[in-house]
């Protein structure tokens, strides 16, 4: 079967570093992406990690353990518009690549 | 904006009753992806079609079943609704097979009364 876990809510403070985690267990894992759900919003792709190791991208990067089945959102300078929820999604080879979704962590920025 | 669209915004409907949920994937896009959203169970993964043909199945109940057509656009149909059917339903589209940067549509919200 399939297992995302991250934290359900996070706080910090604007201009601070947060990390979010995210834990898997998955068969035929294909990939490991992280989304930005502003509430009512659609979601939007932040990272992809298919590969063990850290990938940057401006204020975010994303790093991926394919042996501990772990992976991790770093967000730095953190600004009131980071504050949203942020989904862990896993992809599966089996089945043409079926999507999992971990049910995200709702991080608040505060001033 | 990310190219995807989706129509209806908003549904309201009775118990019982079938919809139609209208998705556009970007220009180029040969991959939609159906997914639900309800506040208790979080992003739900229904189908994937991938030009014109059904690549994944997800958590899609039988009542729900979806399309996709020669111009790429997708339906996704739901019948005899039930109030848990209320959530939020977002279309998604790739350039590839394989999803590796999905672009979400705003969403139709579905009320089912």
């Amino acid at each position: 079967g399939q297992n995302i876990d991250q934290p359900t809510e996070m706080t910090a403070t604007e201009g601070a570093i947060v990390q979010i985690n995210c834990t898997y267990q998955t068969s035929g894992f294909n990939g490991l992406f992280w989304y930005q759900q502003h509430a009512g919003e659609a979601p939007t792709f932040l990272s992809y990690n298919v590969l063990d190791g850290l990938e940057e991208k401006g204020r975010f990067s994303s790093f991926l353990s394919r042996s501990k089945g772990y992976s991790y959102l770093l967000l730095k300078e953190l600004q009131m518009k980071d504050s949203a929820s942020y989904l862990c999604a896993v992809r599966s080879i089996y089945n043409f690549n079926k999507f999992y979704f971990g049910s995200g962590t709702k991080l608040n920025v505060k001033p | 904006d990310s190219g995807v669209t989706q129509t209806p915004k908003h549904l309201i409907t009775a118990t019982g009753q079938r919809v139609t949920l209208r998705c556009s994937p970007r220009s180029g896009d040969l991959s939609v992806y159906w997914y639900q959203q309800s506040l208790d169970q979080g992003l739900q993964f229904l189908i994937h079609y991938y030009n014109g043909e059904e690549r994944a199945k997800g958590n899609i109940l039988e009542r729900f079943s979806a399309q996709q057509f020669p111009d790429l656009h997708s339906e996704l149909n739901l019948s005899s609704l039930e109030l848990g059917d209320s959530a939020l339903y977002f279309c998604a589209s790739s350039g590839t097979s394989g999803g590796e940067t999905q672009y979400f549509g705003p969403g139709t919200r579905l009320l089912v009364l």
